[in-house]
């Protein structure tokens, strides 16, 4: 059983079109929640640490927030360059542990 | 600040044979982790350091992948004899610290790596 699902797999938006991803968990003892942006052909981009329930972050057009159970990545009028994949990662357990990922979501633009 | 680096970018190898990857992490991060990333899939941990002791390496197949990071600083990360299912990209991530608020991983590029 995996124990981060993203979801939808891919996400086809208009410019403009806000909508939102989402990855849900199933760790116990979280102890911090990762999202990054990956452009093809590059390593991971960090965009977003959450650490606790009811927390949320903002940077430009994304908004993540996080629940007990699952995050949400908010993208408010998206433009063309944002079109990525997303991936969502997290910590359980003793701190020092690596991160486990999600598939992601791949997120396309169109203007 | 220069982010890591890794190297080489892309190689292609046949079965059986052997291939080195090169990571440089950010100057001053003390943790360092290898992750494979199959086509398709999110990274999945190989190997983590801090400095150049081995903190978790319970996903590394053993019998044919092997790393070091030698004086705290840059890893290499080896595969030997290399099998078809090992064709992936190979990240290189760093951290400043293991734990607490300084603990987000940066990514390098990666290495593609295609086994026929």
């Amino acid at each position: 059983e995996d124990q981060v699902t993203q979801s939808p797999e891919a996400l086809r938006l208009q410019e403009g079109e806000s909508s939102s991803l989402n990855c849900s968990y199933t760790v116990s003892g979280l102890r911090g929640l990762f999202w990054y942006r990956q452009d093809p052909g590059k390593g991971p981009e960090f965009l977003f640490t959450l650490y606790s329930a009811g927390e949320e972050k903002e940077k430009e057009r994304l908004k993540a927030t996080l629940t007990k159970k699952e995050s949400f990545l908010h993208i408010t009028a998206p433009k063309p360059e944002d079109s990525a994949t997303y991936l969502c990662a997290v910590r359980e357990g003793q701190a020092g542990t690596a991160l486990i990922f999600g598939k992601g979501t791949t997120l396309s633009v169109s203007s | 600040e220069a982010g890591v680096a890794q190297s080489p970018r892309y190689k292609i190898i046949e079965k059986r044979q052997s291939v080195a990857f090169w990571c440089n992490p950010i100057s001053g991060h003390a943790t360092l982790y290898w992750y494979q990333q199959i086509l398709g899939q999110g990274p999945k941990l190989l190997i983590q350091f801090q400095n150049n002791g081995v903190v978790d390496d319970s996903q590394l197949p053993k019998d044919r992948f092997s790393a070091e990071r030698l004086k705290g600083v840059d890893s290499t990360l080896k595969i030997q004899p290399a099998k078809l299912e090992d064709s992936a990209v190979y990240l290189c991530a760093s951290s400043q610290t293991l734990a607490g608020p300084s603990d987000t991983q940066y990514f390098g590029p990666g290495t593609r790596l295609t086994v026929l």
